[in-house]
C-alpha cells in the first residue's frame, strides 16, 4: 500500500536558519503531494501542494518540488520564523486509490530566537 | 465563512457508553474522511467517504462506525468506547472532483477524547 516517510524530530532552530524536512513516499498510482501544517491547538491546514512529477508548490516562503525520480517530496525555507514553529506533515493522496490520503508521523519544528 | 466543524471538541466519558461525534462542512464537498492523531503514530485514516450513501475503511477502522446520510455530514460513532480510542480526533472534506486537481483536504479543529 501507499506510505509516506518523514525526516523525524523534534527539529529546533535558530531565528533565520534554512530548513529542510525530508519526505519521501511509495504509491502505486500517480499520487498527489501535500505538506500540512498544524499550529499548536489547532487542527491541519494546507501548506502546499503539487500534484504531478516535477510541479513546485509554494506558499509563505516553504517550498516542495515533487520529484518522481527519487519519490520525494522535501519541504524547504529559507529564513524560518519563530511563527514558523508547528508540526508538519507530508500527506499524499491517491486517485487511483480511491479516497485513501497517507499522511506521515509528523515532524514538530521549534523556532527560537 | 468555509469551515469544517466538529463537536464537541472535548470530551471524557467511560468504557463502554455509546458516543458520537459530529462533522459538518458548508464548503459542498464530495468527500468527508476522519482521522486520529496519536503521538508518534502521526494521523490515521479511519472511514472515509466519497458521496451520499458511500463509506469505506481507511486504515484503523476497528470499534469505529460513520454514515453519510447528507452531503455536508458525516458523524463519528463509538458503539462502545475503550480506552485505547483515547485520541485527537479530526474530520476533513476535500471536494476531489477531478484527478490529482482539487484534492487538498480542509480540517476541523478536532475533538481530544478520553475514554475512562
Amino acid at each position: 500500500g501507499d506510505s509516506v516517510t518523514q525526516m523525524e524530530g523534534p527539529v529546533t532552530l535558530s531565528e533565520e536558519a534554512f530548513l529542510t524536512i525530508n519526505c519521501t513516499y511509495t504509491a502505486t498510482g500517480y499520487p498527489s503531494l501535500f505538506w500540512y501544517v498544524q499550529y499548536p491547538g489547532e487542527g491541519l491546514q494546507l501548506l502546499l501542494k503539487a500534484t504531478k512529477a516535477d510541479d513546485k508548490g509554494s506558499n509563505k516562503g516553504f517550498e516542495a518540488t515533487y520529484r518522481k525520480e527519487t519519490t520525494s517530496f522535501h519541504l524547504e525555507k529559507g529564513s524560518v520564523q519563530v511563527s514558523d514553529s508547528a508540526v508538519y506533515f507530508c500527506a499524499l493522496s491517491d486517485w487511483t486509490n480511491a479516497g485513501k490520503s497517507t499522511f506521515g508521523d509528523g515532524t514538530t519544528l521549534t523556532v527560537k530566537p | 465563512e468555509a469551515q469544517v466543524t466538529q463537536n464537541p471538541r472535548y470530551l471524557i466519558t467511560v468504557t463502554g457508553k455509546k458516543l458520537t461525534v459530529t462533522c459538518s462542512q458548508n464548503m459542498n464537498h464530495e468527500y468527508m474522511s476522519w482521522y486520529r492523531q496519536d503521538p508518534g503514530l502521526g494521523l490515521r485514516q479511519i472511514y472515509y467517504s466519497m458521496n451520499v450513501e458511500v463509506t469505506d475503511k481507511g486504515d484503523v477502522p476497528e470499534g469505529y462506525k460513520v454514515s453519510r446520510k447528507e452531503k455536508r455530514n458525516f458523524p463519528l460513532i463509538l458503539e462502545s468506547p475503550s480506552p485505547n480510542q483515547t485520541s485527537l480526533y479530526f474530520c476533513a472534506s476535500s471536494l476531489w472532483d477531478d484527478p490529482g486537481k482539487d484534492n487538498e483536504q480542509f480540517f476541523g479543529p478536532g475533538t481530544r477524547l478520553t475514554v475512562l
